[in-house]
């Protein structure tokens, strides 16, 4: 049970550049999220999912889009990145009996 | 909105001393409340919750009572570890327009705790 698994750990990028951030999970959550953590600022939400076929924008949606492949994937991409976009980016899920958020790693993200 | 504010670190502390992170919130309702911490180089940890007032969430030695009438979920630990060290983050679940909830953040406390 590896619970959520983010791709790939590390990226750099030119501005202009696109580029997609993978997201997994096992536990069968039907929820799942985007953040971006950036310092002084704590966490903000991208994009939601609220199920399989559904997405939902959050705080913060501008420059990015999302995909729920399917019930264990949830992918975030960015089409023309901008150094603006720096920053470390989670994958959450929700689920179980106290619905409770669980994290994947991160994947920290540089635009040059 | 809906807003959490916790105290600005860092937060440097010798092995054994009391831990209070501060935190206050700003909601409509009665949200549930949150502790998550995030060791570094990976993702973010439940800690512990507290879904009512007067409820104290607690693991691994740690606290925190959810206090209605001040509106704060302080996190308090009586004897730190160099381990413990990480960054604390409080957080608040609110409800989407959509009927769907999410959380909401405060900007984190880093606790750096020396031998």
């Amino acid at each position: 049970n590896a619970g959520v698994t983010q791709t790939p750990k590390f990226q750099v990028l030119k501005t202009g550049q696109s580029m997609t951030l993978q997201c997994a999970q096992d536990m069968n959550h039907n929820s799942m999220y985007w953040y971006r953590q950036d310092p002084g600022m704590g966490l903000r939400l991208i994009y939601y999912s609220a199920s399989e076929g559904t997405t939902d924008k959050g705080e913060v949606p501008n420059g990015y889009n999302v995909s729920r492949l399917n019930k264990r994937e949830f992918s975030l991409r960015l089409e023309s990145a901008a150094p603006s976009q720096t920053s470390v980016y989670f994958c959450a899920s929700r689920g179980g009996a106290q619905e409770t958020q669980y994290f994947g790693p991160g994947t920290r993200l540089l635009v040059l | 909105g809906d807003s959490v504010t916790q105290m600005e670190g860092p937060v440097t502390l010798s092995e054994e001393a009391f831990l209070t992170i501060n935190c206050t919130y700003t909601a409509t309702g009665y949200p549930s409340l949150f502790w998550y911490v995030q060791y570094p180089g990976e993702g973010l940890q439940l800690l512990l919750k507290a879904t009512k007032a007067d409820d104290k969430g607690s693991n691994k030695g740690f606290e925190a009572t959810y206090r209605k009438e001040t509106t704060s979920f302080h996190l308090e630990k009586g004897s730190v570890q160099v381990s413990d060290s990480a960054v604390y983050f409080c957080a608040l679940r609110a409800m989407f327009s959509g009927g769907y909830n999410k959380l909401i953040f405060g900007a984190g406390t880093r606790l750096a705790v020396h031998p």
